[in-house]
């Protein structure tokens, strides 16, 4: 049974860099055939797509987050990162990690979240 | 590129059937078959109800179907029921090869 997990720091200073990790057990991150990446939920909030990638493929990120953002891959540990740079109170949020199978569009397995909060 | 648009809450009692809209542009919604729908409970993740529009993946309920008019998506769920009220978000893949959320929509059964 596939399983996704985040892991991080629950707590950011303003202007610093976000680093969380999402280790993923029953399935491998190299795999062609899935795409992996973030999603974020700011408290009472809609859900914001961060951005995916495909392993040894592209890499796509939210425009409106482009400039700040990075997704890497560790594929000896299976895992996958995102940083978040110069962060802001509203970059508190719980972000997920998420999977999709290539070919389709939408996201069928996600980690449980984990709540990172900017502040001082 | 800007959250899809969807009502901040709905409503109905048991039994009834409600339906909530998602709009978005000719460069999402409009513009794809490819919206998605996902039901959130306080807490919990979210999880996918309908995709491509109008598909349950195996898990989901019958009970829920999605339909898609020009910019306008919309998920309905008949013969309301009580653990039917949560969050629900629709999302859209977009001509930027980038997805797209709507605001949510909280549902409430009386």
């Amino acid at each position: 049974q596939l399983q996704l997990q985040e892991s991080g720091p629950g707590l950011v200073k303003p202007s610093e860099t976000l680093s969380l990790t999402c280790t993923v057990s029953g399935g491998s991150i190299s795999s062609r055939s899935y795409y992996w990446g973030w999603i974020r939920q700011p408290p009472g909030k809609g859900l914001e797509w961060i951005g995916s990638f495909l392993y040894s493929g592209s890499t796509f990120y939210n425009p409106s987050l482009k400039s700040r953002v990075t997704i890497s891959v560790d594929t000896s540990k299976n895992q996958f990162s995102l940083r978040l740079s110069s962060v802001t109170a509203a970059d508190t949020a719980v972000y997920y990690c998420a999977r999709r199978s290539s070919g389709y569009l939408y996201f069928d397995y996600w980690g449980q979240g984990t709540l990172v909060t900017v502040s001082s | 590129q800007s959250a899809l648009t969807q009502p901040a809450s709905v409503s109905g009692s048991p039994g009834q059937s409600i339906t909530i809209s998602c709009t978005g542009t000719s460069r999402d919604v409009g513009g794809y078959n490819y919206v998605s729908w996902y039901q959130q409970h306080p807490g919990k993740v979210p999880k996918l109800m309908i995709y491509d529009v109008s598909n349950r993946p195996s898990g989901a309920s019958n009970r829920f179907s999605g339909s898609k008019s020009g910019n306008t998506a919309s998920l309905t769920i008949s013969g309301l029921q009580a653990e039917d009220e949560a969050d629900y978000h629709c999302s859209s893949y977009t001509s930027s090869s980038t997805w797209v959320f709507g605001v949510g929509t909280k549902l409430t059964v009386l």
